[in-house]
């Protein structure tokens, strides 16, 4: 079965670091983009930045440069989002999304990332 | 940063068209791409490149997208398609992706 399967829940504290795993299932990691978006209920969907399937440059928005890190380990599928410097906004639920290119025809079920002290 | 707008909420009786608006500068020379989100679940993609259809979605779900408006028609709705629905572009001046701020669907 084609599917993302991401890591579970996190509640963390300001100022701490998040790192969310995302594995691919059905299909090869490098064949497509892999993107990372949050959700939060205040700014809806936000795009954060995107691994392409060389594993090269990789883009970040504006808004999370300095803080968000994305790897992956071909050997096991998987990309990794790390997001540091956490503040209470950062609450969200965080997705990684398949794309042929610019759009994302497969999501993860989603992983929320609570920022509390 | 660009910007899409989207109304923040349709309504539509069973059986009839909802038609839901994503409007942005010249957002005819972007391709649009949309998805439907149902509570507590990951949105799913129903159309992309303005007007095309993944595999599995019903052909009731169809786009067009001119000038300053791209439009998510759902013909012959059903209580199922209940949802939020999400407009995206990517913006190459920023080379990031935007999203709507989603347009909830009831269906009546």
């Amino acid at each position: 079965q084609v599917q993302l399967v991401q890591s579970g829940a996190e509640v963390k504290k300001p100022g701490a670091s998040v790192k969310v795993s995302c594995t691919a299932s059905g299909y090869t990691l490098t064949d497509y983009y892999i993107h990372w978006v949050r959700q939060t209920p205040g700014q809806g969907f936000e795009w954060m930045g995107i691994v392409p399937p060389s594993g090269g440059s990789r883009s970040v928005a504006q808004q999370f440069q300095g803080r968000l890190t994305m790897t992956r380990d071909t050997s096991t599928n998987t990309v990794y989002m790390d997001l540091s410097s956490l503040r209470f906004d950062d609450t969200a639920i965080y997705y990684c999304a398949r794309a042929p290119r610019w759009y994302f025809d497969l999501w993860g079920r989603g992983t929320l990332v609570t920022v509390s002290s | 940063s660009y910007v899409l707008t989207q109304p923040p909420s349709v309504s539509v009786a069973p059986g009839q068209s909802a038609r839901i608006t994503c409007g942005g500068d010249n957002i005819g020379n972007k391709g649009v791409h949309w998805y439907q989100q149902k509570s507590g679940q990951a949105p799913v993609l129903v159309v992309f490149l303005d007007s095309d259809r993944p595999s599995g979605i019903p052909e009731r779900f169809s786009g067009s997208n001119s000038g300053n408006t791209a439009t998510l028609t759902i013909s012959r709705v059903e209580a199922g398609d209940e949802a939020a629905y999400y407009c995206q572009v990517w913006d190459t001046a920023s080379d990031q992706g935007v999203f709507g701020g989603g347009t909830k669907l009831t269906v009546l």
